[in-house]
């Protein structure tokens, strides 16, 4: 049974450029949020979606951007990327219904150069 | 600002030495996990804790929610070099709610 599967494991991208990180959630789950952990801090949470719409939302500027597709897969999009942006990026997934039943997948470590 | 305190941030032992971490917050929590991050991985996780004064063991780790579910620890007894990794614990401020992490803390058990 695949777990949270991320897409790429690692970008470098420019100043000023935009970036699509991609999210497979854990099969049978609905619900996909997804975190920004820098360097040596602990994940800080973006926004999360069930049901193609966005449900909740932390303090991100609108430069962070995502969807939610049919098949419960998600994407993270990134514009006018800054150098403070680089990261790695974490996609939870969980049944709606069942609050703490978190799965994360393994990243993507985005490096704004 | 952390809304959830980790102390302390990095802690070095030896193998089977004693361990605690501390997660303290002056919010209160519906609930609250703990979760173990490898580097260049995901955080897994380990337990969930929902009641206050709760206290789970999972093998030589046991954790506690405090009475006001506002804090919680983690203790390792006889920690081994397979418990070194990140340790993070993260609340919810009610049920289905996002996660807030703390600031992770660093454990090195070394042979």
């Amino acid at each position: 049974d695949a777990g949270v599967t991320q897409s790429p494991t690692h970008l470098i991208k420019t100043r000023g450029q935009q970036v699509t990180l991609r999210c497979s959630p854990k099969s049978g789950h609905d619900t996909v949020s997804w975190y920004q952990q820098a360097l040596g801090q602990g994940p800080q949470f973006i926004f999360q979606y069930y049901e193609e719409e966005e449900r909740q939302r932390g303090n991100f500027p609108d430069r962070f951007s995502g969807h939610q597709f049919p098949n419960y897969s998600s994407e993270l999009n990134v514009n006018a990327l800054l150098l403070g942006d680089s990261a790695l990026y974490l996609c939870a997934s969980r049944t709606w219904d069942r609050e703490n039943g978190y799965t994360f997948g393994s990243g993507t470590r985005l490096t704004v150069v | 600002t952390q809304l959830l305190e980790q102390s302390p941030q990095f802690l070095s032992i030896q193998e089977g030495e004693n361990l605690t971490v501390y997660c303290n917050s002056s919010s209160v929590f519906s609930s609250l996990q703990w979760y173990r991050q490898e580097p260049g991985e995901g955080p897994v996780l380990l337990v969930t804790v929902v009641t206050g004064g709760e206290v789970k063991k999972l093998k030589r780790l046991t954790f506690q929610f405090g009475d006001a579910r506002k804090d919680s620890s983690l203790h390792i007894t006889a920690a081994q070099p397979g418990d070194t990794g990140l340790y993070l614990c993260a609340g919810a401020r009610a049920a289905g709610n996002k996660l807030t992490f703390g600031g992770g803390t660093r454990v090195l058990v070394k042979p």
